[in-house]
């Protein structure tokens, strides 16, 4: 099973900020959360990811919680081009190669 | 740029015959995965590799086995297609670490008739 827990969809509205959270309650010391997205026909495409501290690059904000049970990917401003499904993961730096990835969030954005 | 390239696009198959999806990556890549995707239920890992000739059961394996002869290609193999293995099916790859990123290729739309 996934480990951790994403909302099925949100909304958002165009030039509009978006939080889409992610709980993983269950996360050891050595877990990276990774996110990604997936655009419609496409595969998935990395956004961003990090360990203990908040993260930024051009694409978006990582934000992680101090006891790391929760992270937050931050958009800063919607575009219709960010209409994609989400996905939250966690990648064990002891057994990397368990991969598995939930339903993840179906973000829409509204113009 | 890392490239994850998946051999066929679209394929439609009959029930019963032997299929055989390839992956290669361009970027030496330690692990490489398959996953298949159905509506509604995200991604479902099939199996991983995290060298040549190595390779471990993922959550689905039932009715898919893999090979992986050469590190860049990493193959998918249906050994008598059934109607419920009509799926999108995606390979992916990274370097071994976990702070790497995970690379998906398009995705092979598989109909099974």
């Amino acid at each position: 099973d996934a480990k951790t827990t994403q909302p099925n969809s949100m909304e958002s509205n165009e030039e509009e900020p978006v939080h889409l959270p992610c709980n993983h309650s269950t996360i050891s010391g050595t877990d990276y959360i990774h996110w990604y997205r997936q655009l419609p026909s496409q595969g998935p495409e990395y956004v961003i990811h990090g360990l203990t501290s908040n993260v930024n690059n051009r694409m978006a904000s990582l934000a992680i919680a101090e006891d790391r049970k929760s992270s937050t990917l931050i958009l800063h401003r919607a575009t219709l081009r960010d209409a994609a499904v989400y996905y939250c993961i966690l990648r064990d730096v002891n057994n990397n190669n368990d991969m598995r990835f939930g339903a993840g969030t179906r973000l829409t954005v509204k113009p | 740029d890392v490239k994850v390239t998946q051999s066929s696009r679209y394929l439609v198959k009959r029930t019963g015959e032997k299929v055989f999806l390839e992956c290669v990556q361009d970027m030496d890549h330690e692990n490489m995965f398959w996953y298949r995707q159905d509506p509604g239920l995200g991604l479902r890992l099939i199996y991983f590799s995290y060298d040549v000739k190595m390779k471990e059961k993922g959550d689905i394996p039932e009715g898919y086995s893999v090979s992986r002869e050469k590190k860049e290609r990493f193959s998918l193999i249906l050994e008598s297609a059934s109607t419920n293995q009509t799926s999108m099916y995606l390979c992916a790859s990274s370097l071994y670490a976990a702070r790497n990123t995970i690379y998906f290729g398009e995705g092979s739309w598989l109909t099974v008739v």
